[in-house]
């Protein structure tokens, strides 16, 4: 199991709430991503981050929002959940270089009510 | 553009049997590729890649994979399956870029059913 920690593992809210999905990792990675995985399962990358203070979009739209004070923290944040936010969300984090695989953590299942 | 595809849904093989679980893909220069599988409420865990070297890439649990440059193919392949490698499987590769980003294009999964 890698080193990568995500918190809750499942979160039901309601419509409206502002919520923060947590990511740590203890690797020293300088990468840190997050990923949407939607009910047909494919996996979508709407953050991606290189580095402390450094954060950037992904390839899908998301409303959500990221930050990386910390090499090891890279929190997720829904200002207001709404349904269709219902998904899971999956971190991960790689070393620096196209070789090197990315490692995932267990993700978070939201369910926005 | 650079793309991954799973052509399978699902694949369905006997307890016992080899399987195979296929992966194409379409990227400029040379490609890094990965194959991951995801349990139930689970993340992905990294099976294996290929990034030079023997076409032939050994992983965990058994699995190897075998690059084929001229079919552009990098397919899943176990000798002999386990109920336990029911799971889905994602294959991957490492998108080339004016940075060294790292991002990896998924494909869309298949999901592999090994019935006793």
């Amino acid at each position: 199991e890698a080193d990568i920690y995500q918190t809750p593992r499942y979160l039901v809210i309601g419509t409206g709430k502002k919520i923060t999905l947590e990511c740590s990792q203890t690797m020293g990675h300088d990468k840190m991503y997050w990923y949407q995985q939607d009910p047909g399962m494919e996996l979508h990358l709407i953050h991606y981050s290189y580095g402390v203070n450094s954060t950037e979009k992904g390839d899908l739209s998301s409303e959500s929002t990221v930050s990386r004070i910390r090499t090891e923290h890279f929190p997720l944040t829904l200002e207001s959940a709404r349904p269709s936010h219902t998904s899971q969300y999956l971190c991960a984090s790689s070393e620096w270089g196209r070789q090197y695989e990315q490692y995932f953590g267990p993700g978070t299942r939201l369910t926005v009510t | 553009a650079q793309s991954v595809a799973q052509p399978e849904d699902q694949v369905n093989v006997a307890e016992g049997n080899p399987l195979t679980v296929k992966c194409t893909y379409s990227v400029s220069g040379n490609p890094y590729l990965f194959w991951y599988v995801q349990y139930p409420n689970r993340g992905l865990q990294f099976l294996l890649k290929y990034i030079t070297g023997d076409n032939l890439v050994k992983g965990s649990y058994g699995f190897e994979a075998e690059f084929n440059k001229s079919q552009t193919s990098f397919h899943l392949k176990k000798p002999s399956a386990l109920v336990s490698d029911s799971a889905l499987y994602f294959c991957a590769v490492s998108s080339h870029g004016s940075s060294n980003t790292g991002k990896l294009i998924f494909g869309q999964g298949t999901t592999l059913q090994v019935k006793p």
